[in-house]
């Protein structure tokens, strides 16, 4: 089954840079996608086609994809930016879609 | 206003089967793929299954393909997900979710979720 590996967590400081990698093997022909979750909440988009930014979303969120990963970057991250980041994507067909493991971003 | 309520979650044993229910309202839902995504508790999003808008198109991961199937009624407006030879790692909480049209391969409206869990 195909998968995406992300860091279990990633940790910055207010105002530096956060930045959380994906790796899979199709990223080279597929989006990479990144969702932000904080607690007790419905996931929210902030990536979308491997760089695009959703309206609403602050912009500090950019995305980049080369080869095999995928990079979520959070440029001067704030305290508010603390949650649970997922890359996804989709399977060589296009059909099955897959959430990376996720990541605990902390910002303290 | 979209809505997407999840029901039909609960405490089941092992090797059982249970039948999750989406009941959607605030768009024309035969327009939409709908999805299942569920989430253990205390760890990740994990995709489970697609129904694309007609009904004939369905994907399903790894983990439950032969074991779960997804189906929708057009004239209900809902999404079934009928889960059989439960497992322990099948406890979730499970969430309906709407595909985007608007920015394809994306969701735009979460259900509020249904706890299944498999326990003897």
């Amino acid at each position: 089954s195909y998968e995406l590996t992300q860091p279990p967590s990633v940790s910055v400081s207010p105002g530096q840079t956060a930045r959380i990698t994906c790796s899979g093997e199709t990223l080279p022909k597929k989006y990479a996608y990144w969702y932000q979750q904080k607690s007790g909440q419905a996931p929210v988009l902030v990536i979308y086609e491997d760089s695009k930014r959703p309206s609403g979303i602050p912009e500090r969120f950019s995305g980049s994809s080369s080869g095999t990963m995928a990079t979520l970057t959070i440029s001067g991250a704030q305290v508010e930016d603390e949650g649970d980041y997922y890359c996804y994507s989709t399977d060589s067909s296009g059909t099955l879609r897959v959430f990376g493991g996720g990541t605990k971003l902390t910002v303290l | 206003q979209v809505h997407l309520v999840e029901s039909g979650g609960g405490v089941v044993q092992p090797g059982r089967s249970l039948r999750l229910s989406c009941v959607a309202s605030g768009f024309t839902f035969r327009s939409f793929g709908i999805h299942w995504v569920r989430q253990a508790p205390g760890k990740g999003l994990e995709w489970v299954a697609v129904i694309w808008y007609d009904g004939i198109n369905k994907y399903y991961a790894d983990s439950v393909k032969g074991r779960f199937t997804i189906s929708r009624d057009n004239s209900k407006n809902t999404v079934y997900l009928q889960m059989s030879s439960l497992r322990a790692e099948d406890t979730a909480v499970y969430y309906c979710v709407r595909d985007n049209l608007e920015v394809a391969g994306t969701y735009d409206y979460w259900g509020q979720g249904t706890l299944v869990t498999v326990s003897s």
